[in-house]
């Protein structure tokens, strides 16, 4: 079954340093999408890209986050200036169509990233 | 609105009973409800999914209840094994926007 392959597995970083987490979406896919989860907590919406654009963002997803699509096959999320706060896992998804019925999101296993 | 209200926050059940999550929602304009299920440390999968013009739907020992009017829906998972120990999430989208809104997850225990 294809898989959303996300690397590294757990980074920590000190606060204030840049950190890029990244994903192979699953092949024939279209949409991708970042979610993050703070430990404990519900899994919140980042941002959703599509034919190399930022169709939707949380209010979460600021100036310091960015994504990008640079070769044809990864989907990176780079968070600037890391802060205490942004320590959750990050989980990457991909789907192949405007998710309807039971197309479905397929999620990578997550990076957790720590900030200290 | 665009939150999803879900519960218990946790439930334990014996080996073969019937756990039952329940989720509410508000916007009228979501279009699609899926159920995940996340195992500690691994990424949420799709378990089941439903539209809300069907009020029922089964897929193995998964099933989905669907009420329109009210606003709801829950998951009932039949004769329920250890192996279904995990956090389940309910949550919504709606096509306009490319986007899941989760539930806050029901941490599920079957015991033995």
């Amino acid at each position: 079954e294809p898989e959303v392959t996300q690397t590294p597995s757990h980074q920590v970083t000190q606060m204030g340093q840049e950190v890029i987490l990244r994903c192979v979406p699953i092949s024939n896919h279209l949409y991708f999408y970042w979610y993050r989860q703070i430990l404990g907590q519900k899994v919140e919406f980042l941002v959703s890209f599509y034919n190399n654009e930022i169709s939707e963002k949380s209010e979460i997803f600021d100036d310091q986050f960015s994504v990008e699509r640079p070769d044809g096959s990864n989907f990176t999320l780079k968070i600037r200036s890391t802060k205490l706060e942004d320590s959750a896992m990050y989980f990457c998804a991909s789907s192949s169509l405007r998710a309807t019925a039971s197309y479905g999101y397929t999620f990578g296993s997550g990076t957790r990233l720590t900030v200290v | 609105q665009q939150q999803v209200k879900q519960s218990p926050q946790s439930l334990i059940v014996q080996k073969g009973g019937i756990p039952i999550i329940n989720c509410a929602y508000e916007n009228t304009a979501f279009d699609y409800f899926p159920w995940y299920q996340q195992f500690p440390g691994k990424g949420p999968a799709l378990l089941i999914a439903i539209r809300p013009d069907v009020s029922e739907k089964k897929e193995g020992r998964f099933t989905i209840s669907f009420n329109k009017s009210a606003k709801q829906f829950s998951l009932h998972i039949m004769d329920s094994q250890p192996g279904d120990s995990a956090t389940y999430f309910c949550a919504a989208h709606y096509t306009g926007f490319q986007k899941l809104v989760f539930g806050t997850g029901t941490r599920l225990l079957v015991s033995p």
